[in-house]
């Protein structure tokens, strides 16, 4: 079975701080995809990362996939109360079944 | 565009019931995924339909169903409802994209007593 392990669970930070959540496997990616999800919405996409040390920023976001495709990270600067949420990485599978797998997600609260 | 839409947005029913969950996706997305999130377990993965055929399975028991039609709308069915089946039961439509990038509706709250 695949997993994806996000850490930290929990985050809670005040604005202006920098932070990191990290998404592990052991399994390999075909891509990787980060979303967020605001209470009582559906998680929505940020960013895909395809190609094995890939980074791509989105404004303060900043999204890298590993080199072996098993893993990525998501850093945050100078994070604002609006960055509220709940961030899920999945991986995308591939192949004949190509799901995706979504991690354990990483709920983040910036006070301000 | 429209985005992904579901109904109801809240449920509750009794232990043994049965339920029809809707959802409507993005005008020309084909596929249709369904999701359950739960604190405990996270999202976890039902199934994927596309042009009105069961694409993909999550590990769910059969209690567990969907089907697809014809204008790519998509319903979801549990019957004889458990307790543990209480869950924000997400939709997602995806337009095709090499990554499997999904659209996500704003869910359906099931509460089960």
């Amino acid at each position: 079975t695949q997993l994806l392990e996000q850490s930290p669970q929990f985050l809670s930070i005040q604005e202006g701080e920098n932070l990191t959540v990290y998404c592990n496997s052991s399994s390999v990616f075909s891509s990787l995809q980060w979303y967020r999800q605001e209470p009582g919405e559906g998680p929505v996409l940020l960013v895909t990362v395809v190609t094995g040390g890939e980074v791509k920023k989105l404004k303060r976001l900043t999204f890298q996939f590993g080199d072996a495709r098993k893993d990525s990270s998501l850093h945050i600067t100078a994070a604002q109360p609006g960055d509220t949420g709940l961030y899920l990485c999945a991986g995308q599978t591939g192949g004949a079944t190509n799901k995706l797998i979504f991690g354990t997600g990483t709920l983040l609260a910036v006070q301000p | 565009k429209a985005g992904v839409t579901q109904t109801p947005r809240y449920l509750i029913k009794t232990r043994g019931q049965q339920v029809t969950l809707s959802c409507s996706p993005i005008s020309g997305h084909r596929s249709v995924s369904w999701y359950q999130q739960t604190p405990g377990q996270g999202l976890q993965f039902l199934f994927e339909y596309f042009s009105e055929t069961q694409r993909n399975k999550g590990n769910f028991p059969g209690r567990f169903s969907g089907r697809q039609f014809s204008n790519s709308r998509s319903e979801m069915n549990v019957s004889t409802l458990e307790l543990g089946d209480s869950a924000l039961y997400l939709c997602a439509s995806s337009g095709g994209s090499s990554y499997n990038e999904q659209f996500f509706g704003p869910g359906t709250r099931l509460t089960v007593l």
